[in-house]
């Protein structure tokens, strides 16, 4: 079935640098992907649907500057976290859809970031 | 999209059948009952979904309830790796290529 590879599973940083976050698709070509982002005990939050070849879009109270989304390839999409804050460490979950637009969402197993 | 009410947490024995519900009253015609499950620290995983009628498949077992106003996702048989938040979410089927709109979902615990 289709997969959704997400890359690392877990990171620690230290506060003001940079992290990116590889999502790929393994078996399927990828349009458009989505980024979400988990607390503990909660649920995901849609942070930005990212557009290969063009800009993402961010939902609201998401800076783009801050959350840095590129969409390079069709297999490919990155976020980067910068300038990373302790208030950023959370589970970041990316997901894309195989093929048909009824299709089910796939999604990575998500990389844990913690920022000190 | 419209809106989903599931519980907050249920619990099951192993090896018996668990009914998860989710009502879902201001369903419209071309919504589609999607149910993803998310197993601690891992991405959520796409169980089942349909539109009017029952499904099954591998993993489970939807049940729709005749006016589609609620829906029941049904594991025949817990295990100890059952044990998750289990999402319950329309989608129309006019909307493209959109992402899901998740809510707070059931957390399931399976009891040895």
């Amino acid at each position: 079935g289709a997969v959704v590879s997400q890359h690392p599973s877990r990171v620690i940083c230290k506060s003001g640098t940079s992290v990116k976050i590889e999502c790929r698709s393994l078996d399927f070509q990828a349009t458009t992907m989505f980024w979400y982002r988990q607390f503990p005990k909660k649920s995901l939050m849609l942070m930005a649907t990212s557009n290969e070849g063009s800009k993402a879009t961010y939902e609201q109270g998401v800076e783009k500057d801050k959350f840095l989304i590129n969409h390079a390839s069709l297999t490919l999409s990155t976020l980067t976290v910068t300038s990373a804050h302790p208030e950023d460490s959370s589970f970041y979950i990316c997901s894309a859809r195989a093929t048909g637009l009824n299709s089910p969402l796939h999604f990575g197993n998500g990389t844990r970031l913690t920022v000190t | 999209d419209a809106k989903t009410t599931q519980p907050n947490s249920m619990e099951s024995n192993e090896e018996e059948p668990v009914h998860l519900p989710c009502n879902h009253s201001t369903i419209s015609g071309t919504d589609y009952i999607h149910w993803y499950r998310q197993l601690p620290s891992q991405g959520p995983e796409y169980v089942i979904h349909g539109l009017t009628s029952n499904v099954n498949n591998r993993m489970a077992s939807l049940a729709i309830a005749e006016d589609r106003k609620s829906s029941t996702l049904i594991l025949h048989r817990a295990t100890l790796r059952d044990a998750a938040v289990y999402y319950c979410i329309l989608r129309d089927e006019n909307s493209g290529n959109t992402p899901l709109v998740f809510g707070k979902g059931t957390r399931l615990s399976v009891i040895a």
